[in-house]
């Protein structure tokens, strides 16, 4: 079935750890993106990237960083988690432009204690 | 700065139409979309526009008035299944969608 797959679906870490958030889509789609969602706010962009071998930074990327080796995976790092960073994580893709459609992950659950 | 301004809950009736309004502001502006996020899952996508007036989508229609900054969901002969939140989200200059927190629409029998 095609669709965007996360991983793992739910975590939690102790502060100073690192951790690497899982993103993979099967849809061919160019563009992908890494949102947090906390409660009370709106999606917040973290990192986005608009193809393979591309990134760019969003709203808050503080703390994190990403990569995209090939079209299919996105994954987010945090390089020393700290509990500011409990959330929740979605990627999300969409075809080409940013005016298309964006797809979302099931999301992962981080909580950083 | 850029903002996104929607209710934070409202209560509708099963079988009723219910209007879920969204403000925005944004540097520039390539379209405002709707999506729908049920409790513990990921946002879906409803709508999107970029000219003024009302597209309509079987029970859903959204609306879009670019000179006043606002823009509304639409929801007519309401089901449970539609207990959800609402995401309005603006697309700026740079192609970056800003979020609105979001209205939960609670559905009662």
């Amino acid at each position: 079935i095609a669709g965007i797959t996360q991983a793992p679906t739910s975590q939690i870490l102790a502060a100073g750890r690192r951790m690497t958030l899982r993103c993979t889509q099967d849809m061919r789609h160019n563009a992908m993106y890494w949102y947090r969602q906390d409660l009370g706010l709106g999606l917040r962009l973290i990192h986005y990237s608009n193809t393979a071998g591309t990134t760019g930074k969003g709203e808050v990327p503080d703390g994190y960083s990403v990569s995209r080796a090939n079209t299919d995976d996105f994954p987010l790092t945090l390089a020393s988690a700290v509990p500011s960073q409990t959330s929740v994580y979605f990627c999300a893709s969409s075809e080409a432009g940013a005016t298309d459609t964006q797809y979302f992950g099931p999301g992962t659950r981080l909580t950083v204690l | 700065g850029q903002n996104i301004d929607q209710p934070t809950e409202m209560t509708a009736t099963e079988g009723a139409i219910v209007q879920i309004n969204c403000t925005y502001q944004t540097s520039g502006f390539n379209g405002l979309f709707w999506y729908q996020q049920h409790a513990g899952e990921a946002p879906t996508f409803l709508s999107y526009n970029v000219l003024d007036g009302l597209e309509e989508k079987g029970r859903f229609s959204s609306f879009l008035s670019r000179s006043k900054g606002y823009s509304y969901l639409l929801l007519k002969e309401l089901q449970m299944k539609d207990s959800a939140s609402y995401l309005c989200a603006g697309m700026d200059s740079n192609y970056q969608l800003i979020w609105g927190a979001g209205t939960k629409l609670i559905i009662k029998p």
